[in-house]
């Protein structure tokens, strides 16, 4: 099992503000995936990265992958309280059959 | 509307007491799997499914069964459930395995109570 650590597990901010959630590992990773979930329903995804050192945008929400394709991250800007949600990063190995979960971090956005 | 139909949402059942998790994808997607969600944990993946009579443990196997039969349906069995399978499953597809850059499709969940 490959492990991917989140942090930080909790971050609560005011409207307008900016975040960045953290996904780190000792595993090398052949595409990661960060996904949101809001209460009562499945997680959807919201971007993959593949190459190392990629960063692409979406919006106001900005992913990196790292160079050596161990870590990523997510950065929020001017965040809106429909930012509120869990967010996982997942990543799949390149002989691996199955994606690999962080445990998220719970954003909160307050109006 | 593509989509991953899992049933029932909510299931309380007692010790010993078998019971079954449906899962059905419209997408004609090949992979499929399962999940538990516990706070604290993220997702685990309990079993998963690279085609029609093709499945393999995941990382926290112990206590489930699946099978599948045709390419839309992934049921999870739980032969003889015990408190500490109490937790809220998600079934997922997609087109092909996650390591291909490929996108996972989740249901909305079932939230399990085993007492």
């Amino acid at each position: 099992t490959q492990l991917l650590e989140q942090s930080p597990q909790f971050l609560s901010i005011q409207e307008g503000e900016n975040l960045t959630v953290y996904c780190n590992s000792s595993s090398v990773f052949s595409s990661l995936q960060w996904y949101r979930q809001e209460p009562g329903e499945g997680p959807v995804l919201l971007v993959t990265v593949v190459t190392g050192g990629e960063v692409k945008k979406l919006k106001r929400l900005t992913f990196q992958f790292g160079d050596a394709r161990k870590d990523s991250s997510l950065h929020i800007t001017a965040a809106q309280t429909g930012d509120t949600g869990l967010y996982l990063c997942a990543g799949a190995g390149s002989n691996d059959y199955k994606l690999s979960f962080g445990a998220g971090t719970t954003v909160t956005v307050r109006a | 509307e593509a989509q991953v139909t899992q049933n029932p949402r909510y299931l309380i059942t007692v010790t010993g007491k078998k019971l079954t998790v449906t899962c059905s994808q419209n997408m004609n997607h090949e992979y499929m799997s399962w999940y538990r969600q516990d706070p604290g944990l993220g997702l685990r993946q309990i079993y998963y499914s690279m085609n029609v009579e093709v499945t393999d443990k995941g990382d926290v196997p112990e206590g489930y069964k699946v099978s599948r039969k045709e390419k839309r349906n992934f049921p999870l069995i739980l032969e003889s459930p015990s408190p500490n399978q109490t937790s809220l499953y998600f079934c997922a597809s997609s087109l092909s395995n996650p390591g291909w850059d490929t996108e996972a499709f989740f249901g909305q969940g079932t939230r399990l109570t085993v007492v």
